[in-house]
């Protein structure tokens, strides 16, 4: 079946480090999304990537898909405590509103 | 607007009980999503919902798993009869739908806490 995988599983980083996180996907993606989960909370949507190699911008993160639409990134600059949760990608499966969600990056900031 | 609801938020249950899990989406909203999270297999999209009606329900794990939408504003997912593998979050998720088709955010509820004894 369609699996998105997401890398790395965890990351501790110091205050002011960068974060980066990948997703990778076994099938081309119509779009994708990056949803953020605070410890005992739920998913909250960050941002939505449509078109091939398309590149945006949120403050200090980051968001990059792929050329083939199978991959995409987030990169967060000088993390901060607020930081802190799950990144999860999500990816939509042509012709569906179905979306897969990645196996997640949970990030640590140490102050 | 309040956001998704969802009902209860724990629930403490003994294998082979029945469990009913509740949702309210956003009004005017679409798409109705219902989602299982666990450590091992993280977030899974058990069954979604476009105006009412069941569009795919790949994800659901067996026959113990139902799920209803009985109007826009209400929809529940039962289990019947419930076994410990079942203790997980469920999370309820809505989303509205563009005039041009495309894809929106969904608005996730704060879950519902299910351990199955």
């Amino acid at each position: 079946g369609q699996q998105v995988m997401q890398i790395p599983q965890y990351q501790h980083v110091q205050e002011g480090e960068d974060f980066t996180t990948y997703c990778n996907s076994s099938t081309t993606l119509s779009n994708i999304q990056w949803y953020k989960q605070r410890p005992g909370g739920h998913p909250v949507f960050l941002i939505q990537l449509v078109k091939s190699g398309e590149v945006k911008k949120q403050k200090r993160l980051t968001f990059q898909f792929g050329e083939a639409k199978k991959n995409s990134s987030l990169h967060i600059t000088a993390t901060q405590t607020t930081d802190v949760g799950t990144y999860f990608c999500a990816g939509l499966l042509s012709g569906t509103y179905k979306y897969i969600f990645g196996t997640g990056t949970r990030l640590k900031v140490l102050a | 607007d309040a956001g998704v609801i969802q009902s209860p938020r724990h629930e403490v249950t003994e294998m082979g009980q029945e469990v009913t899990l509740r949702c309210k989406p956003i009004s005017g909203h679409d798409y109705l999503f219902w989602y299982r999270q666990t450590m091992m297999r993280g977030l899974e999209l058990l069954i979604y919902f476009n105006n009412n009606v069941p569009i795919d329900d790949s994800g659901m794990p067996e026959d113990r798993f139902s799920a209803k939408m009985p109007n826009a504003s209400f929809s529940t997912l039962k289990i019947q009869p419930s076994e410990p593998r079942d203790s997980a979050v469920y999370f309820c998720a809505s989303s509205p739908i563009l005039l041009t088709g495309s894809s929106y955010e969904q608005y996730f509820g704060p879950g519902t806490r299910l351990t199955v004894t």
